[in-house]
């Protein structure tokens, strides 16, 4: 069974704050992939990163960064000095290598920053 | 490029009214997905393909069936809707299987 965990449900933070979100995953497959999406109030999924499995390597763009570590089944998302613009939901989600590659998806953390 | 789009963007039915919902991707992709995204629930696959006419269920297939008759094309119909369908739906498209998934901007759909 695969499974994606998002503990935090919502959070809010002040401007120029950093925030992290948490994710935690569940799988029997040696190969897979991680991902986060962002959806904004407009309600497209935008794609933010994919990581696979085999690579551990922390990855920073710009204001966003990710930390992978295969050891606490972890793929935490963070923002550095959060701007109103990054309020929207976040979803992390996890392919195996059933349902066709499908994506499993976490319950999404809400995420408002206020000026 | 479009990418991946809707047809309707919204749409409200009776219950038992029946609709078709239209993905189309001009990436020629050969994997498409569906998924219905509910508050709190995250999103759920509801049919997946792997190809021109090929289809296979997801997570919540009931009350639903898909068509794949052209690699661009993916079809969602609702034969007779229920109230628990009102959801928000969305596409996706990737080009193999271990690709990235790009999504439409979906369709609100509400059953009263």
């Amino acid at each position: 069974a695969q499974k994606v965990t998002q503990a935090q449900t919502e959070i809010s933070v002040v401007e120029k704050e950093d925030v992290t979100l948490d994710c935690v995953y569940e799988t029997r497959d040696t190969t897979y992939y991680l991902f986060w999406y962002k959806q904004p109030p407009s309600g497209e999924l935008v794609f933010l990163i994919r990581r696979n499995s085999f690579d551990e390597q922390n990855e920073i763009s710009g204001r966003y960064s990710w930390n992978f570590q295969k050891s606490t089944s972890s793929f935490n998302f963070t923002i550095t000095a959060s701007q109103v613009v990054d309020s929207a939901v976040y979803f992390c989600a996890l392919r195996g290598s059933n349902s066709g590659y499908a994506l499993n998806f976490g319950k999404g953390t809400s995420l408002l920053v206020t000026p | 490029n479009a990418g991946v789009t809707q047809t309707p963007k919204f749409r409200v039915l009776k219950t038992g009214q029946s609709m078709t919902l239209l993905c189309a991707q001009d990436m020629n992709h050969e994997y498409m997905y569906w998924y219905r995204q509910d508050p709190g629930m995250g999103l759920r696959l509801i049919h997946y393909s792997v190809g021109e006419g090929t289809t296979a269920k997801g997570e919540v297939p009931d009350g639903y069936n898909v068509s794949r008759l052209k690699k661009q094309n993916f079809l969602l119909g609702l034969e007779s809707a229920a109230p628990s369908q009102t959801s928000v739906y969305f596409c996706a498209s990737s080009r193999f299987g271990a690709d990235t998934q790009y999504f439409g901007p979906g369709t609100r759909l509400t059953v009263l």
